[in-house]
């Protein structure tokens, strides 16, 4: 499946690096989702876009910066990192906002 | 807030026995949707159920729905091995000021020993 495109699909980076995750759609969509997945909390709802605007923000701390410069594209900035926000960082598209998602392959992240 | 409650979180089976997830919602759904999500995979979206009782199948695998539309199953008859994974329940919000969104569970993970 190549619909919904991540890059990098690994980093590692340090805590006092600033590095950004990149996500692009090819299927249309109205709708961007950021997940973090970890062991601990299978799949976290981090942020939602529709129609590029930004409808979702599950409290997650300020060092996660997202940016939906349009309906295909999604980043995530990240700067001083904690070694607990090493994980699977998946995006995922739907035709509008609650509709089925379809998931990127992710970005495994780990924070040193 | 809305929670989504998925057991068990582990299932080990002998291949060809049957295998049960079960989901339950603290509140009432507009619609509940699966995932599957293979060991180093992403999640895949497998099926949407909409209706009150609603009852979907696919192959092997049983979909339902629950009659106060806050809980589903997902049912998969004679395990293979290519059942192998996690699937995920995911509950869409009938209400409220977050119309859409979507509440996973944490997820069953199957083990099917050949």
């Amino acid at each position: 499946e190549t619909g919904v495109t991540q890059t990098p699909r690994h980093l590692v980076m340090g805590m006092t690096n600033k590095k950004s995750l990149k996500c692009e759609q090819h299927l249309g969509h109205n709708a961007m989702y950021w997940y973090k997945q970890s062991a601990k909390k299978p799949l976290e709802l981090m942020f939602v876009y529709s129609l590029e605007e930004r409808v979702e923000n599950n409290s997650v701390p300020s060092r996660f910066s997202p940016e939906c410069p349009n309906s295909s594209h999604l980043f995530l900035h990240l700067h001083t990192l904690q070694p607990e926000d090493s994980a699977l960082y998946l995006c995922a598209s739907s035709l509008r906002w609650g509709y089925e998602q379809y998931f990127g392959p992710g970005t495994r992240l780990t924070v040193t | 807030g809305q929670q989504v409650m998925q057991i068990p979180q582990y299932q080990h089976v002998q291949e060809g026995e049957d295998f049960t997830t079960y989901c339950n919602s603290s509140t009432t759904l507009s619609n509940i949707q699966w995932y599957k999500q293979r060991p180093g995979g992403h999640p895949v979206f497998l099926i949407q159920l909409v209706k009150s009782g609603e009852v979907k199948k696919q192959k092997r695998l049983t979909f339902q729905f629950g009659e106060a539309k806050k809980n589903s199953s997902l049912h998969i008859t004679a395990t293979q091995t290519t059942d192998v994974g996690t699937y995920f329940c995911a509950g869409n919000n009938a209400g409220g000021t977050s119309y859409g969104k979507l509440t996973f569970g944490q997820g069953t993970i199957l083990t099917v020993h050949p």
